[in-house]
């Protein structure tokens, strides 16, 4: 059960360069999340997917756009990067039980560096 | 939106000794509240949470206490231990089942052996 999958691990981009970032879930939840993490700033959301078929903005969405491409994945887009875009991003993913909240799941990180 | 304070930003014990660490939190629909660790250079990972309707949950040398009322929650670890050194995370999820989460700006934790 490899949980959440994100790709690449690392990346070094150019200031202009675009690119995506997967995530997949192999545990059936419905909610995918999308975050940034910078030193001393915590984990912000960035856009979240309550389910498939919808999405949401989160705290720091400019720069970005996403896609729930099924109830497994959701994909990250930088479509012109920008050094403040440098960080480490998580995808992250939770069902729903009894009670609609449930914690969530990381994947290991992807470390992007906007040179 | 919902805004989440945590504190201290960093805490330093002895080895045996307990930690606290705190947070608030701003919107009284939120129901749900884990707790994550995040060790150096790999994913947060739940380490305990409480919902809305529980006061107090223990599990082992952790616990985490809800005053609803005053919309703060917390962290205690007791008997501390070099391997409890890593960041802590609060977070808070808003009802309605969408689950909007926001997190808290974490703890860094060192256990001092």
């Amino acid at each position: 059960n490899a949980g959440v999958t994100q790709t690449p691990k690392f990346q070094v981009l150019k200031t202009g360069q675009s690119m995506t970032l997967q995530c997949a879930q192999d545990m059936n939840h419905n909610s995918m999340y999308w975050y940034r993490q910078d030193p001393g700033m915590g984990l912000r959301l960035i856009y979240y997917s309550a389910s498939e078929g919808t999405t949401d903005k989160g705290e720091v969405p400019n720069g970005y756009n996403v896609s729930r491409l099924n109830k497994r994945e959701f994909s990250l887009r930088l479509e012109s990067a920008a050094p403040s875009q440098t960080s480490v991003y998580f995808c992250a993913s939770s069902g729903a039980g009894i009670y609609s909240n449930q914690p969530q799941h990381f994947g290991d990180g992807t470390r992007l560096s906007i040179l | 939106g919902e805004n989440v304070e945590q504190h201290p930003s960093t805490l330093s014990v002895q080895e045996g000794d307990s930690a606290v660490i705190k947070c608030t939190y701003s919107d009284s629909a939120s129901n749900y509240f884990p707790w994550y660790k995040q060790e150096l250079g790999k994913r947060p990972q739940l380490i305990i949470d409480i919902r809305s309707n529980v006061g107090e949950k223990k599990d082992q040398r952790i616990a985490v206490t809800l005053n609803k009322t005053a919309k703060h929650f917390s962290l205690h670890i007791t008997e501390t231990q070099p391997e409890d050194s890593a960041v802590y995370f609060c977070a808070a999820h808003e009802g309605g089942g969408y689950q909007k989460v926001t997190f808290g700006t974490g703890t860094k934790l060192q256990v001092i052996p």
